[in-house]
């Protein structure tokens, strides 16, 4: 069975400090890919990044940032000064052909910037 | 380009109430499409998906139900709403089954079951 776990519920932080999100994922398959989804206040979740296994190279887009690393099966998120608009839930998730090509989602960690 | 539509954007309805959301997708053919629900304060459960006109998967035995009728849209349904049906609904869609394809959500629809 695939799961993907966020163990923090929510986070608050004050504007400009950096932060990071945790998510670990379990699943048996080799070949397996890796999202990060915002969700803002208005609801619809937005995309974020994909990663394949395969991949394991480090990424950076502008303050985000993603250390993704098949040895402890995590795929953090980092957001380097924050501001207030980052403040959001944010889903981590999990899609591989094992599951039908479905994606497992965790629970979601919300981020709130305060300024 | 790809949009996705949902309505209506909130819902209040009573106990027992029939249920009706719906959803399209333009600029796509034959997309996957899927029905997430949100409880508040939750993560997202995914409630049916669909591969095909007329081809609906359930996730979870409930009373809600779901229909295809054209490519892109998507309807759910319920009979008698409960008041745990309350949530937030989320339509997403695809290009294929494939699991590195993204998901792209619609904007969703609050329900309140009173």
């Amino acid at each position: 069975a695939q799961k993907v776990t966020q163990a923090q519920t929510e986070i608050s932080v004050v504007e400009k400090e950096d932060v990071t999100l945790d998510c670990v994922y379990e699943t048996r398959d080799t070949t397996y890919y890796l999202f990060w989804y915002k969700q803002p206040p208005s609801g619809e979740l937005v995309f974020l990044i994909r990663r394949n296994s395969f991949d394991e190279q480090n990424e950076i887009s502008g303050r985000y940032s993603w250390n993704f690393q098949k040895s402890t099966s995590s795929f953090n998120f980092t957001i380097t000064a924050s501001q207030v608009v980052d403040s959001a839930v944010y889903f981590c998730a999990l899609g591989s052909y094992t599951n039908a090509g479905k994606s497992t989602f965790g629970d979601g960690t919300t981020l709130t910037v305060k300024p | 380009s790809q949009t996705i539509h949902q309505w209506p954007a909130t819902l209040v309805q009573p106990v027992g109430s029939p249920l009706s959301l719906e959803c399209t997708v333009e600029g796509t053919s034959n997309p996957n499409l899927y029905w997430y629900r949100q409880a508040a304060g939750r993560g997202l459960q995914l409630l049916f998906y669909s591969v095909g006109i007329g081809q609906i998967s359930s996730e979870v035995p409930q009373n809600l139900s779901a229909s295809r009728p054209q490519d892109r849209q998507f309807i759910l349904s319920s009979k008698k709403l409960l008041l745990s049906d309350s949530g937030f609904y989320l339509c997403a869609w695809r290009p294929g089954g494939r699991p590195q394809e993204t998901q792209y959500f619609g904007p969703g629809t609050r329900l309140l079951v009173l």
